[in-house]
């Protein structure tokens, strides 16, 4: 029972460098999530989706972009890193239903040089 | 708006103490409550939640009661291990959102067992 899978778990980056997080279900959820975590934060979301080809905007989407061209997959892409951006990364889903509770995966630890 | 405010840790206990997280929310309506865990170089778990007033969450020996008087949802165990050594975060789901609504949630609370 893989649940939700984020690969790369690691990355490091330099300033200016851009790259793509990759999350996988295998669950046939409807909705995908993406958050980052910082230190005395919380969780905080970036990006969501409520279904293949939809995506909208969370609490702090600045100097992000996401995809969902598959129904099992939610692309998060970081155009132009920049230290700010040095966090972990959760990917999350849920069935149609938005009071069901969400499947995270084990995250994506980034650091941007 | 909607919000989760709890206790800033870190709490650090002995082996077989009681734990007590508190956790007080601010939110329209009926929120959906949840409680997750996130163990040492992992993703979050869900522990227990309660969708209605009076309602009791439990699991692995946790326990937490919807109290809409208090707007509270308090993480209770009555006797900790070292394996409970964790990040604990309560969040909720505000009522009558739209589809795909994310989790709001506090800002986490550490605690440490020894034995």
């Amino acid at each position: 029972n893989a649940g939700v899978t984020q690969t790369p778990k690691f990355r490091v980056l330099k300033t200016g460098q851009s790259m793509t997080l990759l999350c996988a279900q295998d669950m046939n959820h409807e909705y995908m999530y993406w958050y980052r975590q910082d230190p005395g934060m919380g969780l905080r979301l970036i990006h969501y989706s409520v279904g293949e080809g939809t995506t909208a905007k969370g609490e702090v989407p600045d100097g992000y972009n996401v995809s969902r061209l598959k129904k099992q997959n939610f692309l998060l892409g970081l155009e132009s890193a920049a230290p700010s951006q040095t966090s972990v990364y959760f990917c999350a889903s849920n069935p149609d239903s938005s009071r069901e509770p969400q499947h995270f995966g084990d995250g994506t630890r980034l650091s941007i040089l | 708006g909607n919000s989760v405010t709890q206790m800033e840790g870190p709490v650090t206990l002995s082996e077989e103490a009681f734990l007590t997280i508190n956790c007080t929310y601010t939110a329209t309506g009926y929120p959906s409550l949840f409680w997750y865990v996130q163990y040492p170089g992992e993703g979050l778990q869900l522990l227990l939640k309660a969708t209605k007033a009076d309602d009791k969450g439990s699991n692995k020996g946790f326990e937490a009661t919807y109290r809409k008087e208090t707007t509270s949802f308090h993480l209770e165990k009555g006797s900790v291990q070292v394996s409970d050594s964790a990040v604990y975060f309560c969040a909720l789901i505000p009522y009558g959102r739209q589809a795909g609504t994310a989790l709001i949630f506090g800002k986490g609370t550490t605690l440490s067992v020894s034995s």
